[in-house]
Parts: structure tokens; C-alpha cells; sequence
């Protein structure tokens, strides 16, 4: 079993609908929970990342987790045509370096 | 606002080839990472190193070895390429205890034929 599962999609939604992506992981040690956004032959730039349960909201993303659940989402509002992307949930222990992805969800918002 | 540059964005290799990808951060970060991506299986980590001479095997660390002898370059090499290491490239760097913020460059899409 993969310590973080992420839905690959692809996911296709109209211009306007609000998406959710989400993911689950097993490693109760995990304290930071970060979203990329990956444009088609480029590399991921972060949107945003939360500590520990709670929610956080940036513009037209919010992002959510549920530490009890081991459940983590991306909320996009109005999304729009240039959200298409794949996005990636990344998790971190707070100790160390190392980062934890999810394989990506493929998003596609259409006119 | 170039921040992690990669040397190429696209190469192809022979099998049996050495290969070097090259890797340059201009935020004088600490840590810096190599991953490799492929459809189904996400981003995994290749090596990673935090500071100049050292570093540490990721998860999948066969076939590769890193140099990293200037802060700022992270270079990864594939001693013989085989077709089985075909894939999507990228870099990454971080600040010390700042692993919540990765910087990724523009990645490097390697064809071993």
C-alpha cells in the first residue's frame, strides 16, 4: 500500500464548477500538507501548503485536512480553463527532508 | 525569475550511454533533490543531498549517482542508461527545515533507446 493515494483522474469539469481533488495517506506522521499544480512538460509549483487539521484559503483555493480521517482536499472555486493541470498532494513529517507525493490528479476544466 | 534550471528539457541516449543532467539554483539553498516522474507512479526520489559532497539515497537510488561540489549545482548521472530509466527528470531545491516550499525546475525528458 502506498503511503499517499491520489486519484489519477483525469477529472473534467465545465468552467465555473467548483472541483475537489483529494487524498488519503496511511502515515499518521505526517504534519504539513502541501498542493502543486503541474502545467502539461513543466515542473510543479506549489499553490499551497497547511499545517496539521484545519483549512486554508487562498483566492479561489482552499485547501482542507483531516488529520483523524487521513484525508486531505483542494477546493477550487470558479475554476477556470487555466486550472487545467495535474495537481499533486505532497506530505512532510516536519523532520528531515524528505517529501511525500501523491501520483497526481489530472484536471481539465472545459469552455 | 528563473529560480532551478535544468541543462536540457529533452534528450536522447543510447543504451549503455553515461548520462549527466545538470541542475543550478540561484536561492542558495541547502537541499537539493532529484526526482524522477512516470505516469501511474507519481514523483519519486532519486537522491537528494543538503549540503556540498553529501549526500543521501532516496527511494530509488539504482542506476544513479549524484555529485552535488558547489552549493548551487546538483548534478545526476546515469553510469550505463538503460531503456528502463526513459522518464521524466526533475530537480528540486529547499531551504533547511523549509521542505513545505520545494522549488522544482522545468524537468528533463530522457529517451534511452
Amino acid at each position: 500500500q502506498k503511503e499517499v493515494e491520489q486519484d489519477p483522474g483525469p477529472l473534467s469539469v465545465p468552467e465555473g464548477a467548483i472541483v475537489s481533488l483529494n487524498c488519503t495517506y496511511s502515515n499518521s506522521a505526517f504534519q504539513y500538507f502541501m498542493w502543486y499544480r503541474q502545467y502539461s512538460r513543466k515542473g510543479p509549483e506549489l499553490l499551497m501548503y497547511t499545517y496539521s487539521s484545519g483549512n486554508k484559503e487562498d483566492g479561489r483555493f482552499t485547501a482542507q485536512v483531516d488529520k483523524s480521517s487521513k484525508y486531505i482536499s483542494l477546493f477550487i472555486r470558479d475554476s477556470q480553463p487555466s486550472d487545467s493541470a495535474t495537481y499533486l498532494c505532497a506530505m512532510w513529517k516536519g523532520g528531515g527532508n524528505k517529501l511525500t507525493f501523491g501520483t497526481g490528479t489530472q484536471l481539465k476544466v472545459e469552455l | 525569475d528563473v529560480k532551478v534550471t535544468q541543462s536540457s528539457r529533452y534528450l536522447v541516449k543510447r543504451t549503455g550511454e553515461k548520462v549527466f543532467l545538470e541542475c543550478v539554483q540561484d536561492m542558495d539553498h541547502e537541499n537539493m533533490f532529484w526526482y524522477r516522474q512516470d505516469p501511474g507512479l507519481g514523483l519519486r526520489l532519486i537522491y537528494f543531498s543538503y549540503d556540498v559532497k553529501m549526500k543521501e539515497k532516496g527511494d530509488i537510488p539504482e542506476g544513479y549517482s549524484v555529485s552535488r561540489e558547489k552549493k548551487e549545482r546538483f548534478s545526476l548521472i546515469l553510469e550505463s542508461a538503460s531503456t528502463n530509466q526513459t522518464s521524466m527528470y526533475l530537480c528540486a531545491s529547499t531551504r533547511q527545515g523549509m521542505a513545505t516550499e520545494a522549488f522544482f525546475g522545468q524537468g528533463t525528458r530522457l529517451t534511452v533507446v
